[in-house]
């Protein structure tokens, strides 16, 4: 069990715009460590996507947005195209155990 | 290039030891805090440890489920991070990924290079 909780998969046809949340408490989303983003195509190694709630690095795609609010975290991916289809993880600092804590994992697919 | 090359998986017995290490290249590894974190097949992540770097005190944090049997390391004269991993359990099957940490705008801690990771097996 996850101390995020994310939908384990979304899906969407091309072009659409779907919504990933993730779900935490007071002591992780809730402080202000940042809620950050993870791509993890298959096969190969997760690849930060989002940084501090809302900030993409250099090379990301306008396409994808973070938002949080309270103790809640959105990814959202608009013109969704077929490139899209893989694991996306949220992740944060936990201030009550002292750990980075990762969500479970949606799994998002291309219609 | 920025790069972190993770060696030294493979198949080990229950109750047995194995060393992973992690190559960077392409940025100053003296400065950088290095993460592990690991995956299991099917499964989704969990964060196993982190060093910071010397100048910032070299503290090391482990995960509950590996504190007492993990020990995180790292050379800066070979730019090489190290997992020391002992008393392996069967739960510990996993693949193995070095990452580093970068504090973005001075708040934000993010995983911002991974690296290809390394299959580490624990079946008898």
């Amino acid at each position: 069990q996850s101390v995020l909780t994310q939908p384990p998969s979304v899906s969407g046809a091309p072009g659409q715009r779907v919504t990933i949340s993730c779900t935490g408490s007071s002591s992780n989303i809730g402080s202000p460590y940042g809620l950050h983003w993870y791509l993890q195509l298959p096969g190969t190694a997760p690849k930060l996507l989002i940084y501090g709630d809302t900030n993409r690095p250099s090379g990301v795609p306008d396409r994808f947005s973070g938002s949080k609010s309270g103790t809640s975290a959105s990814l959202a991916i608009t013109g969704l195209q077929a490139e899209d289809e893989a694991d996306y993880y949220c992740q944060t600092y936990d201030g009550s155990l002292s750990a980075w804590v990762f969500g479970g994992g949606t799994k998002v697919t291309v219609l | 290039e920025v790069k972190l090359v993770e060696s030294g998986g493979g198949l080990v017995e229950p109750g047995g030891s194995l060393r992973l290490s992690c190559a960077a290249s392409g940025f100053t590894f003296t400065y950088a805090w290095m993460n592990w974190v690991r995956q299991a097949p099917g499964k989704g992540l969990e964060w196993v440890g982190r060093i910071k770097s010397k100048t910032d005190g070299g503290t090391i944090d482990y995960a509950a489920p590996v504190k007492g049997r993990f020990t995180i390391s790292r050379d800066d004269s070979k730019n090489t991070l190290y997992l020391q991993m002992d008393s392996l359990e069967t739960e510990d099957t996993a693949v193995y990924y070095c990452t580093r940490i970068t504090v973005f705008r001075g708040v934000w801690d993010a995983f911002d290079i991974w690296g290809q990771g390394t299959m580490v097996t624990v079946s008898s």
